[in-house]
């Protein structure tokens, strides 16, 4: 089956930039969406199509996919965005969607 | 406004049965996707099942046989059937939208969860 890698935590300070990335076999001819979890909270869609972004979601944050992976971006971090944040593909050998592990992103 | 709503989550004992429903508002459950996806405690996001506007369903391997999806579009609802529940089912379960191109979806909006516990 096909698995999604990320790293499990990156931190930024205030005003700084976090990256964090997704890596899977061939993911470079995937769509790869993105999605953030506060604690207690249900996921929130921040990016989609590799690089797209949701009504609402603040030009901040910001998505590639090239090479062997993808990397959701956040510019200018605010205490807000500490979460989890996850990436998720469609598997063409399953038919199922996958997700990947998740990174933390702690605020510091 | 869109909203998805989750019910029927709780207790139950191992080798037990639950369905869990969503009520949908803002769109039609029969003209769009549908799926379920779940998260145990302190676990990542799993992708559990997802309707077709079809109605043709698919499950992940962990539950295929096990769990039933179903949508009532005069209710505007899904829902998921489990049954022979183990205790690796014990989650906290969305209700999501899916869209996007075809094997391309993306979850576009989500309910707030309903925990199943499945313990003796």
């Amino acid at each position: 089956s096909y698995e999604l890698t990320q790293t499990p935590a990156v931190s930024a300070a205030p005003g700084q930039t976090a990256k964090m990335s997704c890596g899977g076999n061939n993911i470079e001819s995937k769509s790869v969406h993105w999605y953030q979890q506060r604690p207690g909270q249900a996921p929130l869609l921040v990016v989609y199509d590799n690089g797209d972004r949701p009504s609402g979601i603040p030009d901040r944050f910001s998505g590639s996919n090239s090479g062997k992976t993808a990397t959701l971006t956040i510019s200018r971090v605010e205490a807000g965005d500490e979460a989890d944040y996850y990436c998720q593909v469609w598997d063409v050998t399953t038919d199922h969607q996958v997700f990947g592990g998740g990174t933390k992103l702690t605020v510091l | 406004e869109i909203q998805l709503v989750e019910s029927g989550g709780g207790l139950v004992q191992p080798g037990g049965s639950l369905t869990l429903s969503c009520v949908v508002s803002g769109f039609s459950v029969g003209d769009n996707y549908m799926s379920w996806v779940r998260q145990a405690p302190g676990a990542g996001l799993e992708w559990v099942s997802i309707i077709y506007r079809s109605g043709r369903t698919h499950h992940a391997d962990s539950v295929k046989g096990r769990f039933t999806l179903s949508r009532d579009n005069l209710k505007n609802t899904v829902n998921l059937q489990m049954n022979s529940l183990q205790a690796e089912d014990t989650a906290v379960y969305y209700c999501a939208r899916p869209r996007g191109s075809y094997r391309q979806e993306y979850f576009e909006q989500w309910g707030q969860g309903t925990l199943v516990t499945v313990s003796s």
